[in-house]
């Protein structure tokens, strides 16, 4: 199976700047998007092809991509922005269309 | 305005079967494929099934092949699946999500979801 790595858990001040990495063998050659999921809330796309932000987004989250690894980063992060975050990409042979990271739980101190 | 709206979740017995529904609207659904996707208690999103536009191709995750069945009902802007032979494994929210990828999927639009709980 093909899986995509994200840390459990990244804390921040606010203000400051989180970054929430996810990597996976396929990334080099599939794009990756995120996703926000608060509390009993459905999640919402926050980043899509690995760095194009969907229309209503705030201008403070950004994706970028480097070989294997993509990074979520929020700037100037805001008590509003604690939530779950996921990467969701592919593998290349098509046998696993649409994959989920584990999440990563961002915690607003 | 998207909508996406689940329904058909509730509590059954292992080894049982229920139908979720999925009804959109605000967008032409037979131009998308479809997805579901599940999210047991206090774990991660886990990717089910996928339909494409006029319900030919489908695709399972391996923890449900040959249990559970996604279809589409496209005059009724109505997505289903149905899920047989249930496991408690298969206890969790349900969220049907529009495609709106070309070359690859991702979603930018989800129901609400509906909870499935397999308990005896």
């Amino acid at each position: 199976s093909y899986e995509l790595t994200q840390p459990p858990s990244v804390s921040v001040s606010p203000g400051q700047t989180a970054r929430i990495t996810c990597s996976g063998d396929a990334l080099p050659k599939e794009h990756a998007y995120w996703y926000q999921q608060k509390p009993g809330q459905a999640p919402v796309l926050v980043i899509y092809k690995d760095s194009e932000r969907p229309s209503g987004i705030p201008e403070r989250f950004s994706g970028s991509s480097s070989g294997t690894i993509v990074t979520l980063t929020i700037s100037g992060v805001q008590a509003e922005d604690e939530a779950d975050y996921y990467c969701q990409s592919a593998d290349t042979s098509g046998t696993y269309p649409v994959v989920f990271g584990g999440g990563t739980k961002l915690t607003v101190l | 305005e998207v909508q996406l709206v689940e329904s058909g979740g509730g509590l059954v017995q292992p080894g049982g079967s229920l139908r979720l529904s999925c009804a959109a609207s605000g967008f032409t659904f037979s131009n998308y494929w479809m997805h579901w996707v599940r999210q047991g208690p206090g774990k991660g999103l886990v990717w089910v099934s996928r339909i494409n536009r006029d319900g030919t191709r489908t695709t399972y995750a391996d923890s449900v092949k040959g249990r559970f069945t996604i279809s589409r009902d496209n005059a009724k802007n109505t997505l289903y699946l149905q899920l047989n032979s249930l496991r408690v494994e298969d206890t969790a929210v349900y969220y049907c999500a529009r495609d709106f990828g070309t070359t690859d999927n991702w979603f930018d639009s989800w129901g609400q979801g509906t909870l499935v709980t397999v308990s005896s």
